[in-house]
């Protein structure tokens, strides 16, 4: 079974700091990179997906993913307490029953404090 | 655009009993899944289907069973309700199954208990 982890938090940081969320990976091959927040008593929802090596930006969030160390992360700067969720990180199985399918870790809960 | 639609939201079941859980799609996707999420076990894939006409077992398959009814819905029945199912239930699609760049669409979640 490939894995995906992460740590379970909770992550907490001072709002306008950076939060920096990182995630590891088992399947040396996965090519296709994600990650969603999920509110409290909510369901999941998208906010980066990355899929080459290097840093990828969208507003206030940065994905970064190094393939050879099998590492993607999630930066927010200028974390807002809005933010406080928790962020799962998913990777793109490519073997048997699990190709095309996305494996997620269990979650990082992240708080901002005012 | 609705989305993801899934009824119901909330269901309470005895130990025994049977439902289904409806979910229905209106972005034309061709893959759909359900996961079930519990805490401390992250989100976890019960049943999936590529495409219209086929099913398969995901990572815990025991205890229920699917139908992909049209390329729009894909329903989860659960045939003799265990109190260890009790969980959180989202339905999902995307585009295409092994496309790359199609990521994951949820609906909103049925919470289910079973006492």
């Amino acid at each position: 079974q490939k894995e995906v982890e992460q740590n379970s938090g909770p992550l907490s940081v001072p709002e306008g700091a950076i939060a920096s969320l990182n995630c590891t990976y088992s399947d040396r091959v996965s090519q296709s990179f994600f990650w969603y927040r999920q509110y409290s008593g909510k369901s999941p929802e998208l906010i980066m997906s990355i899929y080459s090596n290097g840093d990828k930006e969208d507003g206030r969030f940065t994905a970064q993913l190094n393939k050879a160390s099998q590492y993607v992360s999630l930066l927010i700067r200028d974390s807002q307490p809005s933010d406080s969720a928790t962020y799962l990180c998913a990777v793109m199985g490519n073997y048997g029953g699990s190709q095309g399918n996305l494996i997620f870790g269990k979650g990082t809960k992240l708080s901002v404090k005012p | 655009n609705a989305g993801v639609t899934q009824t119901p939201k909330f269901q309470v079941l005895k130990t025994g009993q049977s439902m289904t859980l409806q979910c229905a799609q209106d972005m034309n996707h061709n893959s759909m899944y359900w996961y079930r999420q519990d805490p401390g076990m992250g989100l976890r894939l019960i049943y999936y289907s590529a495409s219209e006409g086929t099913t398969d077992k995901g990572e815990v398959p025991n205890g229920y069973n699917v139908s992909r009814l049209n390329k729009r819905e894909f329903s989860l029945r659960l045939e003799s309700a265990a109190p260890s199912q009790t969980s959180v239930y989202f339905c999902a699609s995307k585009l295409e199954g092994g496309y790359m760049y199609s990521p994951l669409h949820f609906g909103n979640g049925t919470r289910l208990t079973v006492t």
